[in-house]
């Protein structure tokens, strides 16, 4: 069974630049996490969708940081203008269903904003 | 406070030692309970569900104790696969939080 895809691996900006992450879930989760995972911490939610619709956007910077799921299957997490703190990790996740079922991580965008 | 706390070590143990981790929430309203792994420069895989009762997985021991709110993990007979990163993860209103991670090192 093919695992979370996400592109591209490895990203390095200037501030103030833009930058766009992909991600494709395991066929037929419903349930779509990005994560931001900052050197030294663990994984923080930034939004959770359920097919095309937003369960939780609530740690998500709404100023700068934007997400869709449009189709409700692949999805996109963009970051307009980046600033120096946005340096992390950036990790998509997808479950079956949300709440405790597991949720199978992608390999993650390492992004550097000089 | 952060809402799961995790000692980030690092735990630097030799193969064959038996390590054990807590980790404690702050939210009482927290429904369920799972450690995940996390390799250098990978992302986190799901090693165990945390039940109340408490339950074992191989050379791996999760116990729950809801009273004093803290998560534990035991692992027996230590492998040098086993070093990785730790991570702590809390269910709440359907949302994972995740604790900053105990690193491990297994040494030869």
């Amino acid at each position: 069974e093919a695992g979370v895809a996400q592109s591209p691996r490895y990203k390095i900006i200037e501030k103030r630049q833009s930058v766009a992450f992909w991600c494709n879930p395991i066929s037929g989760h419903a349930t779509l996490y990005w994560y931001q995972q900052i050197l030294g911490q663990g994984p923080k939610l930034l939004i959770q969708f359920q097919n095309n619709g937003v369960v939780d956007d609530s740690q998500l910077p709404k100023d700068r940081f934007s997400a869709e799921r449009l189709k409700g299957v692949d999805s996109t997490l963009k970051i307009q203008p980046a600033k120096l703190e946005d340096s992390a990790v950036y990790l998509c996740a997808s479950s079956f269903l949300s709440g405790g079922n597991e949720q199978f991580f992608g390999p993650g965008t390492r992004l550097t904003v000089l | 406070r952060k809402e799961v706390e995790q000692d980030p070590g690092p735990f630097n143990v030799p193969e064959g030692a038996t390590v054990a981790f807590n980790c404690t929430y702050s939210n009482s309203a927290s429904q369920s309970f799972f450690w995940y792994r996390q390799d250098c420069r990978k992302e986190p895989k799901l090693l165990m569900s945390v039940y109340s009762s408490g339950n074992e997985d191989g050379r791996f021991t999760a116990q729950l104790n809801r009273a004093s709110q803290y998560i534990s993990l035991l692992i027996r007979d230590s492998k040098l696969s086993d070093s990785a990163t730790y991570l702590c993860v809390a269910l709440g209103n359907e949302k994972l939080t995740f604790g900053t991670g105990t690193r491990l090192t297994i040494i030869p």
